[in-house]
């Protein structure tokens, strides 16, 4: 069956570091991948797209991988800050956009 | 530019009663998603409309769930009679249906209790 995998741990990183998320999927073929943020109380907000003919997609501190033959995306924020601390979920398109569970990121001062 | 707008925030309500969620998506908009969101199962899409004709209703839990689209500003997520495992935050969203792209654009969610 088709399965999403993100860190299911929190990640806890200093200020300053580079924080790396992984997704990994079986069983998908999808046309892209995208990453959203959500805050708690709040809904998800879409951050980057990249589609499967793409390695590599960058938005200011944000860094997106896409290995479609490991079937992983990592997703890096570099520089971090406390107000980057937040769940982020990986979402892939298939059919329909299917979301993985999302990881929890906090960046500690 | 009004986002994504859902009613109510909260609900709290008992066993058997008729619950009504309501969403405006973003004018111009042409696609409309229902998802429901817990810590057990995540985010998970419930159906979505394409200029308000349900395309994939795959995801509705059983018949006690209905959703409807009567217009391009407005749909419902209807659930009668309700259950305890209801329980849940459900989001609405909105895209623009352009080839390749397909980001959403979430509400801030209506959260459910069942008691």
């Amino acid at each position: 069956s088709q399965k999403i995998e993100q860190n299911s741990e929190a990640l806890n990183i200093q200020e300053g570091k580079t924080a790396t998320l992984t997704c990994n999927y079986t069983n998908y073929s999808p046309a892209y991948l995208q990453w959203y943020r959500q805050d708690p109380g709040r809904g998800p907000v879409f951050l980057l797209l990249i589609r499967e003919n793409e390695k590599e997609k960058r938005k200011e501190r944000l860094k997106v991988t896409f290995d479609t033959t490991l079937k992983q995306s990592l997703f890096h924020i570099t520089a971090s800050q406390p107000a980057d601390s937040a769940t982020y979920l990986c979402a892939l398109k298939g059919g329909k956009l299917i979301f993985g569970q999302g990881t929890e990121l906090s960046v500690k001062p | 530019d009004a986002g994504v707008i859902q009613s109510p925030r909260h609900e709290v309500t008992e066993m058997g009663q008729e619950v009504t969620l309501r969403c405006k998506p973003i004018s111009g908009h042409n696609s409309l998603f229902w998802y429901r969101q817990t810590m057990m199962r995540g985010l998970e899409l419930l159906i979505y409309f394409n200029n308000n004709v349900p395309i994939d209703d795959s995801g509705m839990p059983e018949d006690r769930f209905s959703a409807k689209m009567p217009n391009a500003s407005f749909s419902t997520l209807k659930i009668q009679p309700s259950e305890p495992r209801d329980s849940a935050v459900y989001f609405c969203a909105s895209s623009l249906a352009r080839p390749n792209t397909g980001e959403l654009f979430f509400g801030e969610g209506s959260r459910l209790t069942v008691l």
